[in-house]
């Protein structure tokens, strides 16, 4: 059975820093391309970054493009987000997502609160 | 980038009723196209791909058409576990892989 956990999430002040994980399972994740989507309080999805299954090509969103940095470890079977200078539009509940286009899994989500 | 825009924002429909949910792209994505549903507390799950092919345990009773701009997701019968949130997804040209910003299906 395929399974995403995402942890890490929590309360920040704005302009700080966390970072998010991503434990896969299930499959055969060196396989496949990863992403993070993000849904603000109330408020639709948004891809926010992807990763290849090498690592070797990413892509960010503009609205966390030099804030926020990707990354995957094949050999613990991880997807990582390393998020900086964390705004108040930065709060959302994060997604680790399977696949490059469509999204068939999903992890259950962890919620990042920016606030002072 | 190209611009998801669904319509209508909420649509309410007693049970039994169908629903028709339309995705509008700002430029032709092709079929490259997929729908969600969404429901409170829980991540979307995929429902249609390709504008029009059923994602794996998917009921009959959801189907997608459309190419190009203009698609739209049917609901034939609404049963109780159908009212949620729709979101449809392009993912012709990208990055970024965008979204329209759902429609709400209600309980009339």
């Amino acid at each position: 059975e395929v399974q995403l956990v995402e942890s890490g999430g929590g309360l920040v002040q704005p302009g700080g820093s966390l970072r998010l994980s991503c434990a896969a399972s299930g499959f055969t994740f060196k396989s496949y391309n990863m992403k993070w989507v993000r849904q603000a309080p109330g408020k639709g999805l948004e891809w926010i970054s992807y990763i290849s299954s090498s690592g070797t090509t990413i892509y960010y969103a503009d609205s966390v493009k030099g804030r926020f940095t990707i990354s995957r470890d094949n050999a613990q079977n991880s997807l990582y987000l390393e998020m900086n200078s964390l705004r108040d539009e930065d709060t959302a509940v994060y997604y680790c997502v399977r696949g490059g286009n469509y999204y068939v899994y999903w992890g259950q989500g962890t919620l990042v609160t920016v606030s002072s | 980038e190209i611009v998801m825009t669904q319509s209508p924002a909420t649509l309410s429909v007693s049970p039994g009723e169908g629903a028709t949910l339309s995705c509008r792209a700002s430029q032709s994505v092709s079929s490259s196209l997929a729908w969600y549903q969404q429901k409170p507390g829980q991540a979307p799950r995929l429902l249609i791909y390709g504008a029009s092919t059923r994602a794996t345990g998917v009921p009959a009773r959801f189907s997608g058409t459309g190419s190009g701009t203009e698609f739209t997701l049917t609901i034939s019968s609404l049963q109780s576990e159908d009212f949620a949130i729709y979101y449809c997804q392009q993912y012709n040209n990208w990055p970024p892989w965008t979204f329209g910003q759902g429609t709400r299906v209600e309980i009339k």
